[in-house]
C-alpha cells in the first residue's frame, strides 16, 4: 500500500522569500503524484500533478514541483511567497498503474504561515 | 457544472440521528470518490463510484454508512444513527476516467458537526 509524508507540520515564511515544502512517498512503481491546496474553511485546490515525462512540473500560482525517483519526493517550490498563500498544503498519491477510480492516499499537510 | 457542489455546507445532527450529504460531480466526469476529513487534517477514503456502480468501497464503515450514485441526480452519503466521532468535513470528488484523466476535483466538503 502507498503512504505519504509530509515532514514539516508547520512552516513560516517571509513575504518575498522562497518556499519549499516537503514531500515524500512509499510506493512500488512510480505514482501519480498531486498537490492540493486547502484554504481555511474551504475545499481542495489542484496545484499541481505529475504523471510521467519531465520530472519538473508547473503548477498555478506560480508553484512548480519536482519528482525525485531516487529520492521518493516530490517537493514543492515557488520562489516568491505571498501572503494570499497562507494555506495548508496537501501532497497526494494515487497508484500509477492507469486505471481509473484509484483512491488518493494524502499526506497530513503542511501549513503554511507567511509573514509580512 | 464546472465544479463539484455539496451540499448543504453545514450540518448538525444530535447522536443517533441520520445525516445525509449530497455531491453533484462535474459534468461528464465518470468518477465520484468520498472522503473523510477528521481533525489533525488526516483524509480518509470511505467509497467511490464508476458512474452508478460501487468502485471501491473499502474505506466504508458499512453497519451506519451507505453511498448512491443514481442516474440524474446527486451522489449521496447518508450516515444512520451518526456518532460524535462521525464529526468531520466530508469531501466529494470527480475525476474524468484513467491515466491523464484521472485527476479528482474536490468539492468545497460538507461540514457535519454531531452533538
Amino acid at each position: 500500500a502507498q503512504s505519504v509524508t509530509q515532514p514539516d507540520i508547520h512552516i513560516t515564511v517571509s513575504e518575498g522569500a522562497s518556499l519549499e515544502l516537503r514531500c515524500n512517498y512509499s510506493y512500488g512503481a512510480t505514482p501519480y503524484l498531486f498537490w492540493y491546496v486547502q484554504s481555511p474553511g474551504q475545499g481542495l485546490q489542484l496545484l499541481l500533478k505529475y504523471f510521467s515525462g519531465d520530472t519538473l512540473v508547473q503548477g498555478i500560482k506560480g508553484f512548480e514541483a519536482e519528482f525525485k525517483r531516487s529520492q521518493s519526493s516530490f517537493n514543492l517550490r515557488k520562489p516568491s511567497v505571498h501572503w494570499s498563500d497562507a494555506a495548508e498544503y496537501f501532497c497526494a498519491v494515487a497508484p500509477g498503474d492507469n486505471n481509473a477510480g484509484n483512491m488518493l492516499t494524502f499526506g497530513g499537510g503542511t501549513r503554511l504561515m507567511v509573514k509580512p | 457544472g464546472e465544479e463539484v457542489a455539496q451540499t448543504p455546507k453545514h450540518l448538525v445532527r444530535g447522536e443517533g440521528q441520520k445525516a445525509k450529504l449530497y455531491c453533484a460531480p462535474i459534468k461528464g466526469h465518470s468518477y465520484v470518490f468520498w472522503y473523510q476529513q477528521v481533525l489533525k487534517n488526516e483524509f480518509k477514503f470511505l467509497i467511490s463510484f464508476q458512474n452508478e456502480n460501487v468502485f471501491d468501497e473499502t474505506g466504508m464503515p458499512k453497519e451506519r454508512f451507505s453511498a448512491k450514485c443514481l442516474p440524474n441526480s446527486p451522489c449521496s452519503l447518508e450516515i444512520q444513527a451518526t456518532k460524535l466521532e462521525d464529526s468531520a468535513v466530508y469531501f466529494c470528488a470527480s475525476s474524468p476516467g484513467r491515466g491523464y484523466q484521472e485527476t479528482q476535483y474536490f468539492g468545497p466538503g460538507t461540514r457535519l458537526l454531531v452533538l
